[in-house]
């Protein structure tokens, strides 16, 4: 059972377009969301995190949005440039938990 | 050192044979975590270590896998009698946290890519 679910698992825009990576979650127990990137051949690197009491994140260019009633994240790249072409992936963490909850990620491409 | 080093990066081997994936964590993290992506799909739970807490294994697919952490530091990942659904790439990750209040960022290695032919 997928307790994170990346339903697209591809996007294409333009260079210094928005680009909008989404993530949906079931487990209302869930308090902190991440996403990481990842490179061909590079394990994933962090990228942003959010807590369950806050609605919004933001990093540079990065900025994470949390919806909890609809159980709900996205991710937003503002402008986006080609080297942010990688696999996105949404995680969760459980409350009492250590590990994560990944989806099975999202390829972007930013083309020029 | 300065991230988690796992080795080795690539392992090809046969049907039936036993595998051991290592995994060097950042030095002074107390969590330590073993995930695998297969082709297409996303990152798959196997195993989380916290200090000398019992580890929680509820993500092994079977008993063909066990893992180890020796000293609080190296964790080694064994696969028996590998099977073609096992190729996989394996990756490690450490934390400073585990449990405890935060975001628990987890720090990846490169991964180890096996191929079970």
């Amino acid at each position: 059972d997928q307790q994170v679910k990346q339903n697209s698992p591809s996007l294409s825009v333009q260079e210094g377009r928005i680009s909008i990576l989404n993530c949906d979650y079931t487990n209302s127990m869930f308090d902190y969301f991440l996403w990481y990137k990842k490179y061909p051949a590079e394990g994933p690197t962090f990228l942003i995190s959010i807590s369950s009491i806050k609605d919004k994140n933001e990093d540079g260019r990065f900025t994470v949005f949390l919806n909890k009633s609809a159980k709900h994240l996205s991710l937003h790249i503002v402008p986006s440039q080609p080297g942010d072409s990688a696999v996105y992936f949404c995680a969760a963490r459980g409350s009492t938990l250590g590990r994560l909850y990944f989806g099975r990620g999202t390829q972007l491409t930013v083309w020029p | 050192g300065a991230g988690v080093s796992q080795s080795p990066s690539n392992k090809v081997t046969e049907k039936g044979k036993d595998v051991e994936l290592r995994c060097d964590p950042i030095s002074g993290h107390t969590a330590l975590y073993w995930y695998r992506q297969s082709l297409g799909q996303g990152l798959e739970f196997l195993i989380y270590f916290q200090g000398n807490s019992a580890p929680d294994k509820s993500g092994l697919p079977s008993d063909r896998f066990s893992a180890e952490r020796t000293g609080g530091s190296v964790s080694t990942l064994t696969i028996q009698r590998t099977q073609q659904e096992d190729s996989a790439v394996y990756l490690c990750a450490s934390s400073a946290r585990g449990s405890s209040s935060g975001a628990n960022v987890l720090t990846f290695g490169a991964g180890s890519r096996l191929t079970v032919l």
